[in-house]
């Protein structure tokens, strides 16, 4: 199993359409958790950091379900600029900062 | 002020060629990440260092790819020779020591 694994999508919704990710870990120690986003030919961003049940931020909210090893992000009213890949983020175990990075699901929103 | 700054930010060679690539850190952070992305692979951590010293280069793949980091704030990645699977974007980030890492551009290598 890879340590972090995502749905590689393409997710295509219309504006204004709410659209969820899901990401599934492998390390049931882990105690923190990321989505970064990154744009077409750019480098990944950190979107929302997750260190308990979720987080939530304007029209992203990230839920973390520790019994089952997944997390969560739910993006509401999506606008044309939240077409991006988005990556989930776990940090390796025992390793300082170093990070695990999930495949990235890739989310087109339409006119 | 200046984020992570990598050069050149393309480079065009050719098999057999030696390739180093080059990264400057955001001043007074400690931790420095190289990482490869590819269509097929993802994002893979290659090597990371910790002022300084590298700590766990277990993601280089094989002895062509060397690191060096002589100071807080420059770091090199080279491939000697240079082979077309090689051919990836390589990313270099840097982070204060807490949980946000701050990725350069990025530099788009190609091997043909």
């Amino acid at each position: 199993r890879k340590e972090v694994e995502q749905d590689p999508g393409p997710f295509n919704v219309p504006e204004g359409a709410t659209v969820a990710f899901n990401c599934t870990y492998s390390n049931s120690a882990s105690q923190s958790f990321f989505w970064y986003r990154q744009d077409c030919r750019k480098e990944p961003k950190l979107l929302m950091s997750v260190y308990s049940s979720g987080n939530e931020d304007g029209r992203f909210t990230a839920q973390l379900n520790r019994a089952s090893q997944y997390i969560s992000l739910l993006i509401r009213d999506s606008k044309l600029s939240d077409s991006a890949t988005y990556l989930c983020v776990v940090p390796q175990p025992n390793s300082g900062y170093a990070l695990n990075f999930g495949k990235g699901t890739s989310l087109l929103v339409t006119p | 002020d200046a984020g992570v700054i990598q050069s050149p930010r393309h480079e065009v060679t050719e098999m057999g060629q030696e390739v180093t690539l080059r990264c400057k850190p955001i001043s007074g952070h400690n931790s420095l990440f190289w990482y490869r992305q590819t269509m097929m692979r993802g994002l893979e951590l290659l090597i990371y260092f910790n002022n300084n010293v590298p700590i766990d280069d277990s993601g280089m793949p094989e002895d062509r790819f060397s690191a060096k980091m002589p100071n807080a704030s420059f770091s090199t990645l080279k491939i000697q020779p240079s082979e077309p699977r090689d051919s990836a974007v390589y990313f270099c980030a840097s982070t204060p020591g807490g949980d946000t890492q701050y990725f350069g551009p990025g530099t788009r290598l190609t091997v043909l």
